[in-house]
């Protein structure tokens, strides 16, 4: 099946630095990736969709300045944090797809961010 | 508004049956997924339903009835590995995917 990476895996930072997270479709070309976010206990939110060479659409109540998202290219899209809070800590996972309709979508890993 | 109904949690025995119960009303329907995800980590894809049936895959199986908006899965044989949250999602009509607040399930010796 096709593979998602993230990385890092987990990250551990100060108030109010910024965290990029990074997403790979290692073996297929991702026409579009999503950016979940899941706290403990809950179902996974999702954040933003993200479509390669035009600019990500965010869900309700998402702040597009604070999550910054960069689709750069078919396999890669990056996910960064600004200015983070301890109340940004959370579970971040993305997923791809391969074409529009599509049935499945495909998961990376998870990254742990836990922001002091 | 979009909304997927499954159960918090559920206890089963090794080696028994267990069914989770999924309910939707979402605008628009293009498909129904479970997936599965353990503690810590990310979803692993389990099935895809598109048209009302079971479908079977090994020791899981999966269904669906449209016209009720209802969907279970099914695992047998159950081992203490399959300890884990199981995600119902639904795509919608613009093939966004509505999820489920997930049923966790204990499996006990």
């Amino acid at each position: 099946g096709a593979v998602v990476s993230q990385h890092p895996s987990w990250v551990i930072c100060k108030s109010g630095t910024s965290v990029k997270i990074e997403c790979r479709s290692l073996d297929f070309q991702a026409t579009t990736m999503f950016w979940y976010r899941q706290f403990p206990k809950q179902s996974l939110m999702l954040m933003a969709t993200s479509n390669e060479g035009s600019k990500a659409t965010y869900e309700q109540g998402v702040e597009k300045d604070k999550f910054l998202i960069n689709h750069a290219s078919l396999t890669l899209s990056t996910l960064t944090v600004t200015s983070a809070h301890p109340e940004d800590s959370s579970f971040y996972i993305c997923s791809a797809r391969l074409l529009a309709g599509a049935q499945e979508q495909f998961f990376g890993p998870g990254t742990r961010l836990t922001v002091l | 508004g979009q909304n997927i109904d499954q159960p918090t949690e559920m206890t089963a025995t090794e080696g028994a049956i267990v069914q989770i119960n999924c309910t939707y009303q979402t605008s628009g329907f293009n498909g129904l997924f479970w997936y599965q995800q353990h503690a810590g980590e990310a979803p692993t894809f389990l099935s895809y339903n598109v048209l009302d049936g079971l479908e079977e895959k090994g020791r899981f199986s999966s269904f669906l009835s449209r016209s009720k908006g209802y969907s279970y899965l099914l695992l047998k044989e159950l081992q203490m590995k399959d300890s884990a949250s199981y995600l119902c999602a639904v795509h919608d009509s613009n093939y966004q995917l509505i999820w489920g607040a997930g049923t966790k399930l204990i499996i006990k010796p």
